[in-house]
């Protein structure tokens, strides 16, 4: 069985870029969140999505936008990025059934210089 | 609304000694509690998890940690720790608004001394 697994591992850009990073579920998992960690901090939670649509959302601005696509799989997008966007950012998957537990994938690594 | 506190950014042990990582939450309703542990440059890796039932939760690595509803308490501990058990440690409750997200307290770092 097959982790939650994201790409890219770390990413360096510059204020005012955008950037996607993606995240493949574990097998069976429909509902992926995603997770801000900045340095010394526990993760925010940003957004869930659950059959394609986002289905909630934490304290984080429009530019922080996100897809999920048939096969569970998503992307996070941010745009006009800022300094404070540099941040380790987690995705984490749930099974349908196992409702309560959260699967996390090793992360991404963003800078923005 | 819910939330997590651990007490100490920075916790520092012998090898072989008691390890205690305390974490209060509150929450409104019945809480799902969940001990996370990160290693340098890794992902969040699930420790343990408090739903329902048996209020001592025995998870990986020897770890362990007891529901207090009482105090509001969910403390994690280690009976002799290891070298290897160096890490940071996050608490967190599960909250439900529309989606199910995690809220995590602050983190601790467990530093093992030789």
């Amino acid at each position: 069985e097959t982790g939650v697994t994201q790409s890219p591992t770390h990413l360096i850009k510059t204020r005012g870029q955008q950037v996607t990073l993606r995240c493949s579920s574990q097998s069976g998992h429909n509902t992926v969140s995603w997770y801000q960690q900045a340095l010394g901090q526990g993760p925010q939670f940003i957004f869930q999505y659950y059959r394609e649509e986002e289905n909630g959302r934490g304290n984080f601005p429009p530019r922080f936008s996100g897809l999920q696509f048939p096969n569970y799989s998503s992307e996070l997008n941010v745009n006009a990025l800022e300094l404070d966007d540099s941040a380790l950012y987690l995705c984490a998957s749930r099974a349908p059934l196992l409702s309560n537990e959260q699967f996390f994938g090793p992360g991404t690594r963003l800078t923005v210089l | 609304a819910q939330s997590v506190t651990q007490l100490g950014s920075h916790v520092s042990v012998s090898e072989g000694a008691l390890v205690l990582l305390r974490c209060n939450y509150s929450s409104s309703v019945p809480p799902y509690l969940f001990w996370y542990v990160q290693y340098p440059n890794q992902g969040l890796q699930l420790l343990l998890k408090y739903t329902t039932g048996a209020t001592l939760v025995k998870g990986i690595n020897g770890f362990e940690a007891e529901f207090k509803k009482s105090e509001t308490s969910f403390h994690l501990t280690k009976p002799s720790a290891h070298m290897s058990d160096a890490a940071e440690y996050f608490c967190a409750v599960s909250v439900t608004q529309g989606a199910q997200k995690l809220v995590f307290g602050q983190g601790t770092r467990l530093t093992i001394n030789p």
